[in-house]
C-alpha cells in the first residue's frame, strides 16, 4: 500500500538550513507528485510546495526564496531544504502524495523546532 | 493567493445530529479543465490530515456516505449526517485549482 514517511532533525538552530526527507513506498515518483505541507503548533495548514511527476516544482511564494524541493526517484525519496530558519518555522512538516491537486496520502509528519 | 474563508470556527454537536461547514473562496475554483478542485480534509486529534472529499463531492475510498460535499464556483459546503464520535477533529477545506494551494482556517468539531 502507499506510505510516506518524513525524517529529519527535530531541532534546528536559527539561521540554519532545514533538510527533510520523505521516503515513499507503494508508488513511483515518476508518475506521482508529492507536496510538503507544514503546521505550526496549534495552528492551521500551510502548503509549501510540490514536485510534480515530471520533476518540475512549484513553491509557495511566501517562502519561495528559501525553499527547494528535489527528489531521487531511484531511492523513492523527496527532499525539502529550507534556509535561514527562524522561530516561526517551528512546525510539524508533512509530505503528501498529490492526486486531483490535493493530498490523498499523508505521512505521519516530523516535528521541527527552531531554537538555539 | 486564493483566500479560503471557512465557517464556523467551531461546532459542538450531539451524536446523531447533522452539521454543515461552509467554505467560500475569493476566486472561482473552476479550473481551465472545467473541474473544480475543492477538497475537504479531517485532522483527528494527534493525527495527520485525511482527505475525505475531492472535486467538491467525490468521496475518497472508505469514507462513510454520511459525509457529503456540495457547491460550485466560490461557495462550498461539507455536510455530516448522523455525527458519530469518531468524527471529532478539525475539518479543513483546501483549494487545488490555483497555485499556491490554500487551506481554510479550519472548523473544530466537538462532540457534546
Amino acid at each position: 500500500q502507499v506510505q510516506l514517511k518524513e525524517s529529519g532533525p527535530g531541532l534546528v538552530q536559527p539561521s540554519q538550513t532545514l533538510s527533510l526527507t520523505c521516503t515513499v513506498s507503494g508508488l513511483s515518483l515518476t508518475s506521482n507528485s508529492v507536496s510538503w505541507i507544514r503546521q505550526p503548533p496549534g495552528k492551521g495548514l500551510e502548503w509549501m510546495g510540490v514536485i510534480w511527476s515530471n520533476g518540475g516544482t512549484d513553491y509557495n511564494s511566501a517562502i519561495k526564496s528559501r525553499l527547494s524541493i528535489s527528489r531521487d526517484t531511484s531511492k523513492s525519496q523527496v527532499f525539502l531544504k529550507m534556509n535561514s530558519l527562524q522561530t516561526e518555522d517551528t512546525a510539524m512538516y508533512f509530505c503528501a502524495r498529490i492526486r486531483y491537486y490535493s493530498g490523498d496520502y499523508w505521512g505521519q509528519g516530523v516535528m521541527v523546532t527552531v531554537s538555539s | 493567493d486564493v483566500v479560503m474563508t471557512q465557517t464556523p470556527p467551531s461546532l459542538s454537536v450531539a451524536i446523531g445530529q447533522s452539521v454543515s461547514i461552509s467554505c467560500k473562496s475569493s476566486q472561482s475554483l473552476v479550473a481551465s479543465d472545467k473541474n473544480t478542485y475543492l477538497n475537504w480534509l479531517l485532522q483527528s486529534p494527534g493525527r495527520s490530515p485525511k482527505r475525505l472529499i475531492y472535486q467538491v463531492s467525490k468521496l475518497d475510498s472508505g469514507v462513510p456516505d454520511r459525509f457529503s460535499g456540495s457547491g460550485s464556483e466560490k461557495d462550498f459546503t461539507l455536510k455530516i449526517s448522523r455525527v458519530e464520535a469518531e468524527d471529532l477533529g478539525v475539518y479543513y477545506c483546501l483549494q487545488g485549482t490555483h497555485l499556491p494551494l490554500t487551506f481554510g482556517s479550519g472548523t473544530k468539531l466537538e462532540i457534546k
